[in-house]
């Protein structure tokens, strides 16, 4: 089936750094992947909508200059979080659709983000 | 705005017993509903889904009812086992908002031998 590779699945970084994550479909062409940001006991709350090839939607309250994404391919979005803090550590998480299976949503693993 | 409601955790249950995760919601017009599971290590996955009011949705054994009157979607097993254990979501896409998907914080279910 449908597979949605997120990498890392943890990071510890020190405050100021940046922090890449990928999000890769492995077999099925991705034009629309969506991230999420998840603290602890709380939901998953979207972050924005990353289309191929064209600027990513924000959802209100999400820096875009902080949490910058990039999805240059049909197979591959990226979230960077830039100039990190302590209150950026939460569990992010990328999902993608599938056009060809009737827009079915496949989820990565998450990565777990600890900033020092 | 759309959101969901659910069910906080852990729960905790021995094998074979009966399961129920409530699932409350609130959205303008008729929304999607959706059950998520997360088995540890891995990424979410769809379990099960309604479209529209009185449907029923199932899937390894668990099901789960659209009810409009009440804005609920309960999840439900009638004997869970083992490798159920996982953290499980419930999730709406609201009517106007195309693949926008809202969650719920997520239950954790672990199942004692």
């Amino acid at each position: 089936g449908a597979v949605v590779s997120q990498h890392p699945s943890w990071v510890i970084c020190k405050s100021g750094t940046s922090v890449k994550i990928e999000c890769r479909s492995l077999d099925f062409q991705a034009t629309t992947m969506f991230w999420y940001r998840q603290f602890p006991k709380q939901s998953l709350m979207l972050m924005a909508t990353s289309n191929e090839g064209s600027k990513a939607t924000y959802e209100q309250g999400v820096e875009k200059d902080k949490f910058l994404i990039n999805h240059a391919s049909l197979t591959l979005s990226t979230l960077t979080v830039t100039s990190a803090h302590p209150e950026d550590s939460s569990f992010y998480i990328c999902s993608a659709i599938d056009r060809g299976l009737s827009e079915k949503l496949f989820f990565g693993s998450g990565t777990q983000l600890s900033v020092l | 705005g759309d959101s969901v409601t659910q069910m906080e955790g852990p729960v905790t249950l021995s094998e074979e017993a009966f399961l129920t995760i409530n699932c409350t919601y609130t959205a303008t017009g008729y929304p999607s509903l959706f059950w998520y599971v997360q088995y540890p290590g891995e990424g979410l996955q769809l379990l099960l889904k309604a479209t529209k009011a009185d449907d029923k949705g199932s899937n390894k054994g668990f099901e789960a009812t659209y009810r409009k009157e009440t804005t609920s979607f309960h999840l439900e097993k009638g004997s869970v086992q083992v490798s159920d254990s996982a953290v499980y979501f419930c999730a709406l896409r609201g009517y106007s908002s195309a693949s926008k998907i809202i969650f719920g914080s997520g239950t954790r279910l672990s199942i004692r031998p």
